[in-house]
């Protein structure tokens, strides 16, 4: 299975700021890769797929970018809506497989 | 629109088996491809197995020998059953529709169903 190692867990940080997100995989993945929003109680939504087309309806402030094995999800301008866990997700083999998810917080 | 929709028991005894079912509208199950997707509390996602457009299935390999999943065309549906359910089974199950090809994201989930394994 490809494992996927994602950093920080956790991250604080205040209104207004950028903030990255990162995934590391196991092996070559090929541009395979999703990411998705999560509020408490809630679905996971897309945000990100085939690591750097952004989905319908999500803000510009949400890109993502990377290649190979690492990847990496960045917020600008950051808004008090955008906190919320992150999971990525590899879908170039399977099982598909998903990050551990990082919490992100207001400072 | 795009909606799909889990549904089962809350509650499954130690060593009982769940089934759960979900529920789509707004597209065909003949079109597009259902995946199972399951979220302990407060921890990662894990993919467990998909409905192909075409009917055939995939399963996780972790879950292989305990997994299994079908539907019913006529009725939008599509089912999952897990025998030997044990406490680590206590998590969100999700039913997603899989967008792409070859390789498939997760652009509509349903709501999520929680299912606690207790007696």
């Amino acid at each position: 299975d490809i494992q996927m190692t994602q950093s920080p867990a956790s991250l604080s940080a205040s209104l207004g700021e950028t903030v990255t997100i990162e995934c590391r995989a196991s092996e070559d993945i090929y541009n395979g890769l999703a990411w998705y929003q999560q509020k408490p109680g809630k679905s996971p939504q897309l945000l990100i797929y085939n690591a750097n087309s952004l989905h319908t309806g999500v803000p510009s402030r949400f890109s993502g970018s990377g290649s190979g094995t690492q990847y990496s999800l960045k917020i600008n301008s950051l808004q008090s809506e955008d906190v919320a866990s992150y999971f990525c997700q590899q879908y170039y083999n399977y099982p598909y497989t998903f990050g551990a998810g990082t919490k992100l917080e207001l400072k | 629109q795009v909606q799909l929709m889990e549904s089962g028991p809350g509650l499954v005894q130690p060593s009982e088996t769940l089934s759960l079912t979900c529920t789509v509208s707004g597209f065909s199950l003949t079109s597009y491809n259902v995946h199972w997707v399951r979220q302990p509390p407060g921890k990662g996602l894990e993919w467990m197995g998909v409905m192909w457009s075409g009917g055939s299935t995939d399963y996780n390999s972790a879950l292989k020998s305990r997994l299994s999943i079908s539907r019913d065309t006529s009725k939008n549906q599509v089912f999952l059953k897990m025998n030997s359910l044990q406490s680590e089974d206590t998590t969100t199950y999700y039913c997603a529709r899989g967008e792409g090809y070859g390789g498939f994201w997760f652009a509509y989930w349903g709501q999520g169903t929680l299912v606690t394994v207790s007696s």
